[in-house]
């Protein structure tokens, strides 16, 4: 059964440092999100991109965050300064359609920020 | 912003009975409902949605039932087995010039033998 991939699993990082998290959406899909959890907290919207572009974002999802597709097949997202606020799980999700709500999650990449 | 809300953080029932794990929302102008299970160490799973123009959908042993009127959703499992514990998160679409999900903030639903 086709799957999101994300990578990594887990990454610890210095405050004020650049992370990148990568994800392989499901390869027939158009629409891609992420998506995050703070510990203890409700799963929140950060992005979708379609097209080869952001078709939406949060209020999160501010100067420091960006996406990119670099090859067809990765899809990124890149936090510049990481801030201690960072630190949660980061969900990407693929969907072939828009419209539905029935996205296709990747097991996460956990951020610590310290 | 608590357009969604789970006010059940957790849930306990036996295996064999039913479970109902409840919802409510603010905005009516949602199109879509949505149930997500959530394994630990693992991404949100898609189980069930619901258009809101409809008032129940049925899925094998998962049932969702929207009550507009009381912006109330519900989820029932039944029978419950031990493989349904996990975290059921409820989701809310809204269709009109965005495709983001909202989500609550979850129930945790064990299933005792």
């Amino acid at each position: 059964e086709p799957e999101v991939t994300q990578t990594p699993s887990h990454q610890v990082t210095q405050m004020g440092q650049e992370v990148i998290l990568r994800c392989v959406p499901i390869s027939n899909h158009l629409y891609f999100y992420w998506y995050r959890q703070i510990l203890g907290q409700k799963v929140e919207f950060l992005v979708s991109f379609y097209n080869n572009e952001i078709s939406e974002k949060s209020e999160i999802f501010d100067d420091q965050f960006s996406v990119e597709r670099p090859d067809g097949s990765n899809f990124t997202l890149k936090i510049r300064s990481t801030k201690l606020e960072d630190s949660a799980m980061y969900f990407c999700a693929s969907s072939a359609g828009t419209n539905t709500g029935e996205l296709f999650f990747g097991e996460g990449s956990r951020l610590t920020v310290l | 912003d608590q357009q969604v809300k789970q006010n059940s953080p957790s849930l306990s029932v036996q295996e064999g009975r039913i479970s109902i794990l409840n919802c409510d929302y603010t905005n009516s102008m949602f199109d879509y409902f949505l149930w997500y299970k959530k394994y630990p160490a693992e991404g949100p799973t898609f189980l069930i949605s619901i258009s809101s123009i409809k008032d129940k959908n049925e899925d094998g042993r998962f049932t969702v039932f929207l009550n507009k009127s009381a912006k109330h959703l519900s989820l029932h499992i039944v029978p419950s087995q031990p493989g349904d514990s996990a975290v059921y998160f409820c989701a809310a679409l809204l269709t009109y010039n965005t495709d983001k999900l909202i989500f609550g903030t979850g129930t945790r639903l064990q299933v005792f033998p």
